[in-house]
């Protein structure tokens, strides 16, 4: 079965640089969520969309903005990158339509490290 | 972890035995998820079970809810070393209408071969 699918698998970036992770959700999958886990932590919400449309913020910092595209991907893109941003990013997809038991399904996480 | 904790922080057993983890949360749900985690890696779904449900089996995974006291175990029988990950529990918010999954602080499983 297919899952969801996060490029790049690992990023390296410098201070004060940018960045954009992609997620691809399983098929016919209309909602996507974003999700940072820091070293030793457990993952942390920060944004999701529907339909196309953002849904839900958490805690995402003003220096992130994310977006889903027609064809339901999904991109965050990350400026001004600070050490405390290296974590590994994960993103889930879920069927929400039709009272959907809101059942998340994870990709592979794209591990950003902030040198 | 802002939902609650999970019981215990870590846990090491022998190939064969039974493991057991715990977890705890603090508002409404309408389901909770139990994923697995292995070092540095994505997130496995394991099971879920909503709210209205007390048990749920599949394959060695039992899971229990007991909505009243707000808490959840994880039960893998006849461990393997395979088995080996961390495991975390998750909730959305009946409550908050939050969608979003709130995560556990997870249980380090150690199976010895």
């Amino acid at each position: 079965a297919a899952g969801v699918i996060q490029s790049p698998r690992h990023l390296i970036k410098e201070k004060r640089e940018t960045a954009t992770l992609k997620c691809y959700p399983i098929p016919r999958h209309d909602t996507v969520y974003w999700y940072q886990q820091g070293p030793g932590q457990d993952p942390q919400f920060l944004i999701s969309f529907y339909e196309k449309m953002q849904s839900d913020k958490g805690s995402i910092p003003d220096r992130f903005s994310a977006q889903q595209f027609s064809d339901y991907h999904s991109e965050l893109n990350m400026s001004s990158l600070e050490l405390g941003d290296s974590a590994l990013y994960f993103c889930a997809s879920s069927q929400e339509g039709g009272g959907s038991r809101n059942e998340q399904f994870f990709g592979p996480g794209t591990r950003l490290t902030v040198l | 972890s802002q939902q609650g904790e999970e019981d215990p922080q870590a846990l090491s057993i022998q190939e064969g035995e039974n493991a057991t983890m715990n977890c705890s949360y603090k508002t409404s749900i309408n389901n909770l998820q139990w994923y697995r985690q292995n070092s540095g890696r994505g997130l496995v779904h394991l099971i879920l079970i909503r709210s209205n449900e007390r048990e749920k089996h599949s394959g060695r995974l039992r899971v229990t809810l007991d909505t009243s006291k707000k808490s959840s175990s994880l039960l893998i029988t006849a461990s393997r070393a395979a088995d080996t990950a961390s495991y975390f529990c998750a909730t959305d918010g009946r409550g908050t209408g939050r969608r979003a999954l709130t995560f556990g602080s997870g249980t380090r499983l150690q199976v010895q071969p």
